[in-house]
C-alpha cells in the first residue's frame, strides 16, 4: 500500500529534550516535506527535500532540522524544544516534474513540550 | 508572496442539504494548482479536489464541486447532499513556484447536523 508513514504519533516532552520524529514513503518520490498546524494558522511548511542531502527551508523552520541522506526517509529533528513547539505535525511526499503532484500527507504527529 | 484565505471559521448544514466553502487567493504566478483537503477527527488530510488554474472547466468529484473564478481569485468549494461523514475541517491550499509548496488557509469547520 503507498504510503507516508509518521513515528510516533503522539510524544509528550520536556523542554530542551532532543527529539526526531521520523517520517518515511513507500512511493519512490523525489519530494518531501514537513508541515505544522496550529490553531487558526492552518499548515505552514518547515522545511523541504527535492532528491537526497538536498534540503531548503520553508516558512518557519527555527529550532528545526532535517536530513535526507536516504530517498525514503526524511527525519525531523528538534534539537531543544520548547513549548512554542507544540502542535500537529505532518510529513508529506510527491513525485516532482512538470506541473504540481499531489502531495500525499502522513497521519501526524501531536508533540506537546511542557 | 502568495497567500490564502478562508473567511467562514465555522460553518453548519443539515445532512441532505448544500453548503458552500469559500476560498480566495493572491498570487502573480501564471501557473498554478488549487486544493481542498479535508481533515476529518482523525487528523489525516484528504484530498478532496483540485483545479488545475489554466483549466476553465470547473473541478467535479462525486458530490464536491468547485467554483474557480480566476480574475476574482476566488476558489469555493460545493458539498452537495451532505452527509454526516463531511464534518470535518477542510482547507484551500495554493500549489505552484519552484519550491512545491503548499499554502494552506486558516480552515474552516464545517458540521453536518441530521
Amino acid at each position: 500500500e503507498a504510503q507516508v508513514t509518521q513515528n510516533p504519533r503522539y510524544l509528550i516532552t520536556v523542554t530542551g529534550k532532543k527529539l526526531t520524529v521520523t517520517c518515511s514513503q513507500n512511493m519512490n518520490h523525489e519530494y518531501m516535506s514537513w508541515y505544522r498546524q496550529d490553531p487558526g494558522l492552518g499548515l505552514r511548511q518547515i522545511y523541504y527535500s527535492m532528491n537526497v542531502e538536498v534540503t531548503d527551508k520553508g516558512d518557519v523552520p527555527e529550532g528545526y532540522k532535517v536530513s535526507r541522506k536516504e530517498k525514503r526517509n526524511f527525519p525531523l529533528i528538534l534539537e531543544s524544544p520548547s513549548p512554542n513547539q507544540t502542535s500537529l505535525y505532518f510529513c508529506a511526499s510527491s513525485l516532482l516534474g512538470q506541473g504540481f503532484y499531489e502531495q500525499y500527507f502522513g497521519p501526524g504527529t501531536r508533540l506537546t513540550v511542557t | 508572496a502568495q497567500t490564502v484565505t478562508q473567511s467562514q471559521p465555522e460553518m453548519s448544514v443539515q445532512e441532505a442539504e448544500t453548503v458552500t466553502l469559500s476560498c480566495t487567493y493572491d498570487t502573480s504566478e501564471s501557473n498554478y494548482y488549487l486544493f481542498w483537503y479535508k481533515q476529518p477527527p482523525s487528523r489525516q488530510m484528504i484530498l478532496v479536489i483540485r483545479q488545475e488554474a489554466y483549466k476553465q472547466q470547473n473541478a467535479t468529484e462525486n458530490r464536491f464541486s468547485v467554483n474557480f473564478q480566476k480574475a476574482a481569485k476566488s476558489f469555493s468549494l460545493k458539498i452537495s447532499d451532505s452527509q454526516l461523514g463531511d464534518t470535518a475541517m477542510y482547507f484551500c491550499a495554493f500549489g505552484g513556484g519552484a519550491t512545491n509548496k503548499l499554502i494552506f488557509g486558516t480552515g474552516t469547520l464545517l458540521a453536518v447536523q441530521p
